[in-house]
């Protein structure tokens, strides 16, 4: 059964890089079928989706994150990871990873996901 | 960029009813839409794929329907695990988007 588990700093300083990395367990993340990616969503609040990538390279991110946000994958260690420069406050969220399932002309929807990660922006 | 928009942001229900969750989108995504449950502290759960097709695992009691820009998420005979908050997502392109979420609430 496929698992993801986020793991990274728990606390990252206001102007610094947030860097989560998120390993997968129980199957190859190098499938045609699946995009990999983050979701984050800040205390009390709904879900904000971050990115996507696929194994073979191509990233879709958030327009309102996108000038500050890079998805990448290292297939050899089964990983994806995401990291977000210049963070203030309103960075801190829980972070999810989740693979989203890729049909003919859209999406099946984000099936796996981990755990989530705390990341709190603070000094 | 597409955005979807759900109601009511919340709801009070008793167990044994029956809830509709309605989610709309600001332009046709066929019947690209998920629904997802989260329950407090946990993360969200995939419930409905494609419109109206159930997740493995996911009970009967979950079902969607619609398309083009309407689509709702109706929980029959509802149980007690079922109080948590809902989301719907379109997965016709990127951006990906979610709508603000319903919390579903013990009357």
């Amino acid at each position: 059964q496929l698992q993801l588990q986020e793991s990274g700093p728990g606390l990252v300083k206001p102007s610094e890089t947030l860097s989560l990395t998120c390993t997968v367990s129980g199957g190859s993340i190098s499938s045609n079928i699946y995009f990999w990616g983050w979701i984050r969503q800040p205390p009390g609040k709904g879900l904000e989706w971050i990115g996507n990538l696929h194994y073979s390279g191509s990233s879709y991110y958030n327009p309102s994150l996108k000038s500050r946000v890079t998805v990448s994958v290292d297939t050899s260690k089964n990983q994806f990871s995401l990291k977000l420069i210049s963070v203030t406050a309103a960075d801190t969220a829980v972070y999810y990873c989740a693979r989203l399932v890729s049909a003919a002309a859209g999406f099946d929807g984000m099936d796996v996901w981990g755990q989530g990660t705390t990341v709190t922006v603070s000094s | 960029d597409i955005q979807v928009t759900q109601s009511p942001s919340s709801v009070s229900a008793s167990l044994g009813d029956r809830v509709t969750i309605t989610c709309r989108a600001s332009q046709g995504i066929r019947r690209w839409l998920a629904w997802y449950q989260q329950r407090p502290g946990k993360a969200p759960k995939l419930l409905i794929y494609g419109a109206s097709s159930l997740q493995s695992g996911v009970p009967s009691r979950f079902s969607g329907s619609g398309s083009g820009t309407d689509f709702t998420l109706t929980i029959s005979r509802l149980l007690p695990e079922d109080f948590a908050t809902y989301y719907c997502q379109q997965t016709n392109s990127f951006p990906i988007t979610f709508g603000q979420g319903t919390r579903l609430e013990i009357k």
